[in-house]
């Protein structure tokens, strides 16, 4: 079953504007990361946040979360053609498994 | 860096064959999972394994089997295809808990977009 459940399912933005994307999830979490996918590959891990963080930066990527609302948000900021990809929040579970949301489509346009 | 890597990109096979995809880490990980991914679905637990010969299911196992027989390679088995397992298959590797470190964090193999007719 879906926990992470991203918001909004797409979003296109002009090259050089922020890129806000937002993850709700229901139950207690350890830490929440977020992966981005370029088209037709893999994910890959950009970041992680523990439940004792509420905001953690990364170059251009910043993350908070926020445990009483259960949600967490993805900013990119000066975005570039090259942000152009899925993102993707996943909370853990149980024996280092994750669960993953349906994703964010990001296109940004030069 | 961690490479995690998949037998094929692409794989067109017919209803009824038995299907094999292959995924190979390079990182001495222990954890190893397998996922398909559906559009408007997000990815989806097929079976993990936590060691050789180890192996759990995941969230939609009904139609695959796993191997393990060496802790590098984890291969997906489709033992007879059936058009509504047309999917991106996504492979990917972790750290053990043991290991200190982010353990939650898992690596991608590129993934197989699988066809079956």
């Amino acid at each position: 079953s879906q926990q992470g459940e991203e918001d909004p399912q797409a979003l296109s933005i002009q090259e050089g504007e922020n890129a806000t994307m937002n993850c709700s999830y229901k139950t207690s979490i350890n830490n929440l990361q977020w992966y981005r996918q370029n088209s037709g590959r893999g994910l890959v891990h950009l970041i992680l946040i523990r439940s004792n963080e509420r905001e953690k930066h990364s170059g251009r990527l910043r993350v908070t979360l926020d445990t009483s609302k259960k949600s967490s948000s993805l900013l990119i900021t000066a975005s570039r053609a090259a942000d152009t990809a899925s993102y993707f929040c996943a909370t853990d579970r149980y024996g280092n498994k994750l669960v993953f949301g349906a994703g964010t489509i990001l296109r940004v346009k030069s | 860096d961690v490479k995690v890597t998949q037998s094929s990109r692409y794989l067109v096979k017919r209803t009824g064959e038995k299907v094999f995809l292959e995924c190979v880490q390079d990182m001495d990980h222990e954890n190893m999972f397998w996922y398909r991914q559906d559009p408007g679905l997000g990815l989806r637990l097929i079976y993990f394994s936590y060691d050789v010969k180890m192996k759990e299911k995941g969230d939609i196992p009904e139609g695959y089997s796993v191997s393990r027989e060496k802790k590098e390679r984890f291969s997906l088995i489709l033992e007879s295809a059936s058009t509504n397992q047309t999917s991106m298959y996504l492979c990917a590797s972790s750290l053990p808990p043991t290991s200190g470190a982010d353990t939650d964090t898992q690596y991608f193999g590129p993934g197989t977009r699988l066809t079956v007719l």
